[in-house]
């Protein structure tokens, strides 16, 4: 079977640093993407985690641990604008498979 | 060109009616998907075509019907849909199956009414 869960819902203030965590359970892995979507909007790809440690790029960074099933997303000096949902998806063959999703609210 | 194009972005249509969602890629792009999102909902995968072939349909009602006239381009011909049919749908394209480069195109709303 598949299966990817994320927190449903996170909250922190504008500045801050905030960790988004995905576990997942999928046959035939070939890699973990993140996606940012406001809402109404369609999915922007954030990043693509194929090996195994952390990548950056600019305020995000993305880790992938594929032994443990386990993936976040760092998000560093938070601003209002990266109040949207947050989505891992893991890579199988000829699909992504999507975790529910956390809608991250920033506060001033 | 890095995108994936879908058009229209938004359609309303009676139940009676026959629509087609259209998405072109120009990347070289050997995989396409379409999906199905409903608000406050991850994407729903619906249809996978691989190299012009349709690999996966994910029990998709046949009054949604995909077809794949080249390798740049997908559509997706609507008839007799339900208002609950009512969704955000996105296609995405990727280099080859296993998902490499994957790209949402920016959706179609559509509104069954």
């Amino acid at each position: 079977g598949q299966n990817i869960d994320q927190p449903t819902e996170m909250t922190a203030t504008e500045g801050a640093i905030v960790q988004i965590n995905c576990t997942y359970q999928t046959s035939g892995f070939n890699g973990l993407f993140w996606y940012q979507q406001h809402a109404g909007e369609a999915p922007t790809f954030l990043s693509y985690n194929v090996l195994d440690g952390l990548e950056e790029k600019g305020r995000f960074s993305s880790f992938l641990s594929r032994s443990k099933g386990y993936s976040y997303l760092l998000l560093k000096e938070l601003q209002m604008k990266d109040s949207a949902s947050y989505l891992c998806a893991a890579a199988g063959f000829q699909k992504l498979v999507f975790g529910t999703g956390t809608r991250l609210l920033v506060s001033p | 060109d890095t995108e994936v194009t879908q058009t229209p972005k938004h359609l309303v249509m009676g139940m009676t009616n026959k629509k087609s969602l259209k998405c072109e890629q120009h990347m070289g792009h050997r995989a396409m998907y379409w999906y199905k999102q409903k608000a406050k909902k991850p994407p729903e995968l619906m249809f996978v075509y691989s190299y012009e072939k349709l690999s996966i349909n994910e029990s998709v009602p046949s009054r949604f019907s995909p077809e794949c006239p080249n390798s740049s381009l997908l559509n997706l011909h609507l008839h007799a849909l339900q208002p609950e049919d009512s969704a955000l749908y996105l296609c995405a394209s990727s280099l080859n199956p296993t998902g490499d480069g994957y790209t949402f195109g920016s959706g179609t709303r559509l509104t069954v009414v």
